[in-house]
C-alpha cells in the first residue's frame, strides 16, 4: 500500500496567515494527489485534485502543487472558515490510501 | 446538484453482518463515468477506503477488508450498497458513501455519514 506521511500533523495560525501542508507518499504518484478540507462532524470537501487543480467553488487563497513523492497544500491569507482538519488522499494505486489528517486550529 | 444519503442500523452486534444503503439524488447513479465508493472514519481518526462499484457492476475492494466486503448496486433504485461481515468493535465508524468522478477516485460528493457501532 502507498503510505502518504502529512507534515505537521497539528498546526497553530492566525487569521491573515499564510500556511503550507506537505504531504509525502511512500513511492512516486505522479500528480494523482488530491486534498480535502474536513470540519467536525461533516463530510470531508473536495478542495484540489491532480495535486494543483482547483476544484470548482473553492476560494483562490487555496494551492496545491508537487508530483512524485511530494506535495503541498497552501492557504494564503486564512479565514475563520479554513480552521480545519485536512487530507490528503492518492488515487494512483489500489487501496486508495489518505494521509493522516493536519489539524489547522486558530492561535 | 447531486446528493447522497447512507441509511441502515446504527447498532450492530458482534460477528453479525453491518449493511448501508446510500441514495443517490439530483442525478442518475448511471449517467456519466463515476465510481461509487464507502469510506469510513473512526471517532477521532482518519479515513479508510473500503471499496467502489462502476454502475458496470466492476468492484474493487481494500485488501485489508476484501474477505468482509460486498458492494453492491441497484440503478433502477439510484441506490448502492455496502455489506461487511463478521463485524468487531473495531468495525465502529462513521461510514460515507461519495461519488468519484471522471473514472477516477477523486471524491466530489459525499453523504453526511452515517455511525455505526458494534456492541453486543
Amino acid at each position: 500500500d502507498i503510505q502518504l506521511t502529512q507534515s505537521p500533523s497539528f498546526l497553530s495560525a492566525s487569521v491573515g496567515d499564510r500556511v503550507t501542508i506537505t504531504c509525502r507518499a511512500s513511492q512516486g504518484i505522479t500528480t494523482y494527489l488530491t486534498w480535502y478540507q474536513q470540519k467536525p462532524g461533516k463530510a470531508p470537501k473536495l478542495l484540489i485534485y491532480t495535486a494543483s487543480t482547483l476544484q470548482s467553488g473553492v476560494p483562490s487563497r487555496f494551492s496545491g502543487s508537487g508530483s512524485g513523492t511530494e506535495f503541498t497544500l497552501t492557504i494564503n491569507s486564512l479565514q475563520p472558515e479554513d480552521f480545519a482538519t485536512y487530507y490528503c488522499q492518492q488515487l494512483h494505486s489500489y487501496p486508495i490510501t489518505f494521509g493522516q489528517g493536519t489539524r489547522l486550529e486558530i492561535k | 446538484q447531486v446528493q447522497l444519503q447512507e441509511s441502515g442500523p446504527g447498532l450492530v452486534k458482534p460477528s453479525q453482518t453491518l449493511s448501508l444503503t446510500c441514495t443517490v439524488s439530483g442525478g442518475s447513479i448511471n449517467s456519466g463515468n463515476y465510481f461509487w465508493s464507502w469510506i469510513r472514519q473512526p471517532a477521532g481518526k482518519g479515513l479508510e477506503w473500503i471499496g467502489r462499484i462502476h454502475t458496470s457492476g466492476s468492484t474493487t475492494y481494500n485488501a485489508s477488508l476484501k474477505s468482509r466486503v460486498t458492494i453492491s448496486i441497484e440503478t433502477s433504485k439510484n441506490q448502492f450498497s455496502l455489506k461487511l461481515s463478521s463485524v468487531t468493535a473495531e468495525d465502529t465508524a462513521v461510514y460515507f458513501c461519495a461519488r468519484g468522478r471522471d473514472g477516477y477516485s477523486i471524491f466530489d460528493f459525499w453523504g453526511q455519514g452515517t455511525l455505526v457501532t458494534v456492541s453486543s
